[in-house]
């Protein structure tokens, strides 16, 4: 059964750091992995998306590596901004089946 | 958003009574998911659909029911809320192709 670990489960960081969230997964044989943000009472919102034949994915301050082979995906989070402070959630898409299994995020907050 | 609606958006109902959750898209996905998200368990799928009346179970399906009469509606009921189902429920759709994830805004239930 895949299993989604991310850590840490929370970060607290001043504003202007460059910073990376980590996920990590026990079974490689994955269709794809995305990043997502959730604000306090709110839904999902996508961030990235990377394919199992890509390494990385870039979308303006955010990039999203993955390395299949080690179980391990990075969201890098360039010059933050207090804006960025929300849980940070990755998921894994089975090849095998459609569905996602969730990490359980990390808690971003990021000081004025 | 992906055009995905959902209604209510809180709810407060009694156990034993029923409750059925409504997801409405305009973009004609064929793929629609229900999830639910706990604190300490992070989201889990309950059931999904890949079609008009093609649904299937996910992890958590017990006590939850499913119909998909129409492209753009999916409906999440429970057929006797308990106390055990109070929970953020959130719907989503898939992308043909890159099989990218969107969430809707999310229903917060609350079974007294």
């Amino acid at each position: 059964k895949q299993e989604v670990t991310q850590i840490p489960a929370a970060l607290s960081v001043p504003e202007g750091e460059n910073l990376v969230l980590n996920c990590s997964f026990t079974d490689s044989a994955i269709y794809n992995l995305q990043w997502f943000r959730q604000d306090p009472g709110k839904g999902l919102t996508s961030l990235l998306l990377i394919q199992s034949s890509q390494r990385e994915q870039t979308s303006g301050r955010l990039n999203a590596s993955l390395d299949k082979s080690s179980g391990r995906s990075t969201l890098y989070i360039a010059a933050s901004q207090p804006g960025d402070s929300a849980t940070y959630l990755c998921a894994v898409r089975e090849t095998s089946g459609s569905r996602l299994t969730f990490g359980e995020g990390t808690q971003l907050t990021v000081n004025p | 958003d992906a055009g995905i609606t959902q209604s209510p958006r809180h709810k407060v109902t009694e156990t034993g009574t029923p409750v059925t959750l409504r997801c409405h898209q305009t973009e004609n996905h064929r793929y629609m998911y229900w999830y639910r998200q706990d604190p300490g368990h992070g989201l889990r799928l309950i059931h999904y659909s890949y079609g008009v009346k093609d649904t299937d179970k996910g992890e958590v399906s017990d006590g939850y029911s499913v119909s998909r009469s129409k492209t753009e509606d999916f409906l999440l009921t429970l057929e006797s809320a308990t106390s055990s189902q109070t929970s953020v429920y959130f719907c989503a759709i898939r992308l043909e192709g890159t099989h990218e994830q969107y969430f809707g805004p999310g229903t917060r239930l609350t079974v007294t």
